[in-house]
C-alpha cells in the first residue's frame, strides 16, 4: 500500500526557533513536494525534489530550506519560525516528472506563538 | 501571479443536482490537469485529471471537460451526493519538465440532501 507519512502530526513552536517537519515515503517514487495550505490560497509548492540529493525552489521558499538525504525522506526546515508559518504543511510523493499522481501524506499543523 | 484559476469560491447545490466547477490557465505549456478533492481535516486525493488530447474525460458521475482554445476546464458532478461535499482543486502541470504542479484556491462544494 502507498503510503506517504508525515511527523509530527501537530507542532507548537515559538517565534525564533528551529522547526524541522519530517515525511517519509514508501512508493519508491522520484519526486517529492513541500505545501503549505492556508484558506483563501489552496495549496503552494514551498520545495520540491527529484530524488535523493536534490532540493528545488519552489513558488514561496523565503524561509525555509528542505533535505532530501534519501528517497524515502525529505525534511522542511524552518531555521527561524515566524508567526506568518503558522499553517497545514503537506508532504505528497510523485513521479513520471511531475505528470502523475501526487500522494499526500496527513498533514502537519503547525503554530508558531 | 496565479497562473491556475477557479471559479465559484464555494457552490451549494441540492442533492440529485449538477454540480459545475470551473477552472483557467494561463500557461500554455500545461499539457496535464488533475482535480484532487479534499474532505474537512483530511488530505488532498486525485479524483480524476485529463491530458489536452482529448476534450473530455469520464469517471462515474465526475466529468471533465476541456477547451484548449479558451484554456477553460470544468468538473461536472452529475446527481450529485451529500458525500461530495469537499474542497475541489484544480491543479495544472507543464511538459517543460519542473515535475510540479500549479494548483488553484479551490471551490468548496455543499451538498444539501
Amino acid at each position: 500500500e502507498a503510503a506517504v507519512t508525515q511527523s509530527p502530526r501537530n507542532k507548537v513552536a515559538v517565534t525564533g526557533g528551529k522547526v524541522t517537519l519530517s515525511c517519509n515515503q514508501t512508493n519508491n517514487h522520484n519526486n517529492m513536494y513541500w505545501y503549505r495550505q492556508d484558506t483563501g490560497h489552496g495549496l503552494r509548492l514551498i520545495h520540491y525534489s527529484y530524488g535523493a540529493g536534490s532540493t528545488e525552489k519552489g513558488d514561496i521558499p523565503d524561509g525555509y530550506k528542505a533535505s532530501r538525504p534519501s528517497q524515502e525522506n525529505f525534511s522542511l526546515i524552518l531555521e527561524l519560525a515566524t508567526p506568518s508559518q503558522t499553517s497545514v504543511y503537506f508532504c505528497a510523493s510523485g513521479d513520471n516528472g511531475g505528470q502523475d499522481t501526487q500522494y499526500f501524506g496527513p498533514g502537519t499543523r503547525l503554530l508558531v506563538l | 501571479q496565479q497562473q491556475v484559476r477557479q471559479s465559484p469560491q464555494s457552490l451549494t447545490v441540492w442533492e440529485g443536482e449538477t454540480a459545475i466547477l470551473n477552472c483557467s490557465y494561463e500557461d500554455s505549456t500545461f499539457d496535464y490537469f488533475p482535480w484532487y478533492w479534499q474532505f474537512p481535516r483530511e488530505s488532498p486525493a486525485l479524483l480524476i485529471a485529463i491530458r489536452p488530447v482529448s476534450n473530455k474525460k469520464e469517471d462515474g458521475r465526475f466529468t471533465i471537460f476541456f477547451n484548449k482554445r479558451e484554456k477553460k476546464l470544468s468538473l461536472h458532478i452529475t446527481d450529485s451526493q451529500p458525500g461530495d461535499s469537499a474542497t475541489y482543486f484544480c491543479a495544472a502541470s507543464s511538459n517543460t519538465g519542473n515535475y510540479k504542479y500549479v494548483f488553484g484556491a479551490g471551490t468548496r462544494l455543499k451538498v444539501i440532501a
